[in-house]
């Protein structure tokens, strides 16, 4: 119940293309999802989160989908371009001092 | 404003020795939170720290332990290391009541 799963594990797009990540959690006590960017050698950046009263947030070129019947979530990266190339953590929390709990990671390779 | 400082960057350890991180957490931030990042398992929670006070505690055997300081610094130790151990750990910190968690660098262990 306190997993999250995310998928694919690895993508490849073209420059310019939008790579999709998805993400599935069960427990209903979350309350906060955020996605996480992390490039090698690097901790864990805070891209953009979500709580479950929005189906959707934008910020920038990423934007966030939220479909809360069916518990999951996805990233979507608008005119991807190869500085986006890392790994993408997806990630959800309760109230309180709850932990974060995170997916497996998706490594992004955009190619020029 | 400065993000989170996580000290060293870099250590080499031998098996069945000791070892203890720093964080110092951005300026403000009361919740001080401790993961590790290994290639198998991916981001575990170790534990979170407010006002000097364990609040939440992840999976992990006894040989894990922190602590937090009244500046909110906070600090993990592990003693008797085992190869398994070697991770990357990293600190988070957080605005108490705040969902938003900011990483820092991390310690990149290796026990050998």
């Amino acid at each position: 119940q306190q997993q999250v799963k995310q998928s694919p594990q690895s993508l490849i797009v073209q420059k310019g293309g939008i790579p999709i990540i998805n993400c599935a959690y069960e427990n209903t006590a979350f309350d906060y999802f955020p996605w996480y960017q992390q490039f090698p050698g690097k901790g864990p950046a805070l891209l953009i989160a979500i709580r479950p009263d929005v189906s959707e947030k934008k910020e920038g070129r990423f934007t966030i989908s939220f479909n809360k019947s069916a518990k999951q979530f996805s990233l979507h990266i608008m005119d991807s371009q190869p500085g986006d190339s890392a790994t993408y953590f997806c990630a959800a929390k309760g109230t309180g001092f709850q932990k974060l709990v995170f997916g497996t990671g998706t490594r992004l390779l955009v190619s020029p | 404003k400065a993000g989170v400082t996580q000290t060293p960057r870099y250590l080499i350890k031998t098996r069945g020795q000791q070892v203890t991180l720093s964080c110092s957490p951005i300026s403000g931030h009361r919740s001080v939170s401790w993961y590790q990042q290994t290639p198998g398992q991916g981001l575990q929670f170790l534990f979170e720290y407010f006002s000097e006070t364990q609040r939440n505690k992840g999976n992990f055997p006894g040989r894990f332990s922190g602590r937090q300081f009244s500046n909110s610094r906070s600090e993990m130790n592990v003693s008797t290391l085992e190869l398994g151990d070697s991770a990357l750990y990293l600190c988070a910190s957080s605005l108490y009541g705040s969902t938003e968690a900011f990483f820092g660098q991390g310690t990149r262990l290796t026990v050998v």
